[in-house]
């Protein structure tokens, strides 16, 4: 099937340490990659994306990188702080004429301790 | 207050009979989403819809109907032939103009087979 793999699964940081969640997606028709964070009790939020003609883009402190030929895609999370543990979901899309499936990795329960 | 709005927030149905999960938004979106969510197991996607009176199976439709006769709305119907029904459901929804952009998520509803 068309999936999106995600990992780690779990991963525990010290503040102010860097953080990396990684995903590989298999489709070479897949064109954009966002990243959710999703905080305890709350809905899932955009964080970040990225689309297939562009290598690598940052917002402050977090950032994204892709590889297409590896098929693979990261997001990058500097100087964590206890206020980034949540959840993070990667997903990638695939468009088939005008309907845009977007898919979701597993998650990756992301821990800052202060 | 523009948003996108779920009910009921908690359902719980006896084994053998059909409920139906409300999707409203007042966003003026046309792409509207339904995702399933499972500890461990991520977002995944049930049905979605492009446009009005159009829509697709996503990777677990068996057991899952959908309607998308109004802009505004996108009901979710669970059928008794939905196996393992309990869980969590979001809904979201996003512009149907680019093939990129943010996905709206609801807050959520959660059914319980009793």
């Amino acid at each position: 099937g068309e999936n999106v793999e995600q990992h780690p699964s779990t991963l525990s940081v010290q503040e102010g340490d860097s953080a990396v969640i990684k995903c590989t997606y298999s489709d070479s028709a897949s064109n954009y990659f966002p990243w959710y964070k999703q905080e305890l009790g709350k809905r899932p939020q955009l964080i970040i994306d990225i689309r297939s003609n562009v290598g690598e883009k940052k917002d402050q402190r977090i950032a994204v990188t892709l590889n297409k030929t590896a098929k693979h895609f990261s997001l990058h999370i500097t100087e964590t702080q206890p206020e980034d543990s949540a959840v993070y979901f990667c997903a990638d899309q695939r468009s088939g004429g005008s309907n845009y499936k977007l898919t979701f990795g597993k998650g990756t329960l992301l821990t800052v301790n202060p | 207050d523009g948003g996108i709005t779920q009910s009921p927030k908690y359902l719980f149905r006896k084994e053998g009979q059909n409920v139906t999960l409300s999707c409203e938004q007042n966003l003026n979106h046309d792409a509207m989403y339904w995702y399933r969510q499972d500890p461990g197991q991520g977002l995944r996607l049930i049905y979605y819809s492009q446009i009005v009176n159009d829509f697709q199976k996503g990777d677990i439709a068996e057991g899952y109907s959908v309607s998308r006769e109004k802009k505004e709305s996108f009901p979710l119907t669970v059928t008794s032939a939905q196996k393992n029904p309990t869980a969590f459901y979001l809904c979201a929804s996003r512009t149907g103009t680019a093939n990129t952009g943010e996905l709206f998520f609801g807050e959520g509803s959660r059914l319980t087979v009793l």
